[in-house]
């Protein structure tokens, strides 16, 4: 079975610049996570997606960053324009549902200068 | 106060210790607990998941959950260089729509 598909895997940006990160969930997964990890920190939570739905994006800061899962399978999350605290590895995961074991993709490591 | 504390580390420790991992919480609310491994520049995979008070067995890993005392453990048996990686606790508060808190992860050596 393929795994979480992330791309690309390393980027580096200068600040004020967008950058976009792509996520392919294991096939049949309807919820979809983005997960951002600063260096020595756990992952934190930025949006959930039931299918095409937004399940919570309570910690999403929407004045930067978008999320799109248009057609309930790949995923997109934008950020425009970074800032340097944006340096993070950004993790998506995907599960069979809700309440199912979430399997993270490698990650995007993500540098803003 | 965080929601989830755990110790940074860095831990080292012989081959074929016993390792205890630890992780303390605030919110009574959780009522379920992961364990996570991640190895450098992969992502997080799941170890052990419990949601019930005491310890939870599986070949040599062992987690452990007081709820009383909001304090859980993992423990590795005969510990193997390939076990040197990060580890994360994880919580969650409502089974059925899995919203997990993430500790901050404890970075393990495991030394041959």
């Amino acid at each position: 079975e393929a795994g979480v598909a992330q791309s690309p895997r390393y980027k580096i940006i200068e600040k004020r610049q967008s950058v976009a990160f792509w996520c392919n969930p294991i096939s049949g997964h309807a919820t979809l996570y983005w997960y951002q990890q600063i260096l020595g920190q756990g992952p934190k939570l930025l949006i959930q997606f039931q299918n095409n739905g937004v399940v919570d994006d309570s910690q999403l800061p929407k004045d930067r960053f978008s999320a799109e899962r248009l057609k309930g399978v790949d995923s997109t999350l934008k950020i425009q324009p970074a800032k340097l605290e944006d340096s993070a590895v950004y993790l998506c995961a995907s599960s069979f549902t809700s309440s199912e074991t979430q399997y993270f993709g490698p990650g995007t490591r993500l540098l803003v200068l | 106060q965080k929601e989830v504390e755990q110790d940074p580390g860095p831990l080292s420790v012989p081959e074929g210790a016993i390792v205890s991992l630890n992780c303390t919480y605030s919110n009574s609310a959780f009522q379920y607990f992961m364990w996570y491994r991640q190895y450098s520049r992969k992502g997080p995979e799941l170890l052990m998941y419990t949601y019930s008070s005491g310890n939870k067995e599986d070949g040599r890993f062992t987690a452990q959950v007081d709820k009383s005392s909001k304090y859980i453990s993992l423990f590795i048996r005969d510990s193997q260089p390939s076990d040197s990686a990060t580890y994360l606790c994880a919580m969650g508060t409502n089974f059925g729509n899995e919203k997990l808190t993430f500790g901050t992860g404890t970075r393990l050596t495991i030394i041959p």
